[in-house]
């Protein structure tokens, strides 16, 4: 069975430039999250998905960042106009919501470079 | 979600054991205790999880003290392929168990051939 796919896995781009990462959950999995990891630090969460649902979305710089998960699947996020200090690993996980424990699947990452 | 602490990196010797210290002192009664572990140009992946009693699985065993202000996972016999950064978080289990991942630094774990 595929993992969480994450593409692209590195992007180059000039400060004030937008930018996009696509995620792609494992199958069946109704709950997204995307985690921002700035270099020798640990995941943070940016938003978190219930299906199409954002219900976690209070660390997410609104001013510049969006996400979306149409159809509860697939989902993107955006930042317009990137910044230097936008610089960072993208990751993006999924799980299954049920009232138990549920291990995170996460993605290999996106690498962002603002130059 | 309640702190923890970690040294900040451990060194082991190819096929030798590894204990990865955490100590969690505030600890709630609801919380578990779950190991995550993030080998280089990866994503973290989920190694281990608890809340009372040991555990074993086939990748590591997690110790947990009695009174749950700290936890060890054990890696039996290390390899190349398990120098990693290792995280111990804490995940409330009274909500949903979708709730994120509070991650630290972690330990970064050196394995020496």
């Amino acid at each position: 069975e595929a993992g969480v796919v994450q593409s692209p896995r590195y992007k180059i781009i000039e400060k004030k430039q937008p930018v996009a990462f696509w995620c792609n959950p494992i199958s069946g999995h109704n709950t997204l999250y995307w985690y921002l990891q700035n270099l020798g630090q640990g995941p943070e969460l940016l938003i978190r998905y219930e299906n199409e649902e954002a219900v976690d979305d209070s660390q997410l710089p609104k001013d510049r960042f969006s996400a979306e998960r149409l159809k509860g699947v697939d989902s993107t996020l955006k930042i317009q106009p990137a910044e230097l200090g936008d610089s960072a690993v993208y990751l993006c996980a999924s799980s299954f919501r049920d009232r138990h424990y549920n291990e995170q699947f996460f993605g290999p990452g996106t690498r962002l470079t603002v130059l | 979600d309640a702190k923890t602490t970690q040294p900040n990196s451990m060194e082991s010797n190819e096929e030798e054991p590894v204990h990865l210290p955490c100590n969690h002192s505030t600890i709630s009664g609801t919380d578990y205790i779950h190991w995550y572990r993030q080998l280089p140009s990866q994503g973290p992946e989920y190694v281990i999880h608890g809340l009372t009693s040991n555990v074993n699985n086939r990748m590591a065993s997690l110790a947990i003290a009695e009174d749950r202000k700290s936890s060890t996972l054990i890696l039996h016999r290390a390899t190349l392929r398990d120098a990693a950064v290792y995280y111990c978080i804490l995940r409330d289990a009274a909500g949903s168990g979708n709730t994120p991942l509070v991650f630290g630094k972690g330990t970064r774990l050196s394995v020496i051939a």
